[in-house]
């Protein structure tokens, strides 16, 4: 079957860095995107990775690892808006897009 | 989590005719559904919010004639491309939420070509 793992809650410190994995076991793969989701919002694109490597977007990062399934979302310089959940999803062969359940990350000061 | 359950996964239809996609909440009652688009190797593009007995609102840049948005129950919302051009083609996505509930909860997405 087809799954996306990634950290059910997380806590960080203002001003820190915190790291969101998300691991994937997905029927072919074209894509892992990460999104940001405030309560009661919709959700909204944080960042898009096909390749290998770190992709660096501010004070967001993310990184995919295709031969590990396996791909992280780096935060710095935390700030209080920055708690929301973040939501991993992968788009297999089909390019259906394959979610995972979210990481709500809470900031404390 | 909760299940949001959208059909038909793929469809493929003729310029010119009308594609209903469903997308229904199976174990929780979905006050507000959301229904996105996405182009390849873009992100999700949000069309527009429903909330169950109101009308759709619309994000700017959607013809709300041409995409038109039911939401008559509180587990099902239905999104019908109107007189379908090539350019309609693309991956479109529901979620939905509750009142309650802070979260929203995505389906697995359609598959529309429009041929």
């Amino acid at each position: 079957g087809q799954n996306i793992d990634q950290p059910t809650e997380m806590t960080a410190t203002e001003g820190a860095i915190v790291q969101i994995n998300c691991t994937y076991q997905t029927s072919g793969f074209n894509g892992l995107f990460w999104y940001q989701q405030h309560a009661g919002e919709a959700p909204t694109f944080l960042s898009y990775n096909v390749l290998d490597g770190l992709e660096e977007k501010g004070r967001f990062s993310s990184f995919l690892s295709r031969s590990k399934g396996y791909s992280y979302l780096l935060l710095k310089e935390l700030q209080m808006k920055d708690s929301a959940s973040y939501l991993c999803a992968v788009t297999d062969s089909n390019y259906q897009l394959i979610w995972g359940a979210g990481t709500k990350l809470i900031i404390k000061p | 989590g909760a299940v949001v359950s959208q059909h038909p996964s793929r469809v493929i239809c003729k310029s010119g005719t009308s594609v209903k996609i469903e997308c229904r909440s199976l174990d929780f009652q979905a006050t507000t559904m959301f229904w996105y688009r996405q182009f390849p190797k873009q992100s999700l593009m949000l069309m527009a919010t429903s909330n169950e007995g109101s009308k759709a609102t619309y994000e700017q840049g959607v013809e709300k004639d041409k995409f038109l948005i039911n939401h008559a129950s509180l587990t099902l919302s239905t999104l019908t491309v109107t007189s379908a051009h090539p350019e309609d083609s693309s991956f479109y996505i529901c979620s939905a939420r509750t009142t309650s509930d802070t979260e929203a909860f995505f389906g697995q997405g359609t598959r529309l070509t429009v041929v």
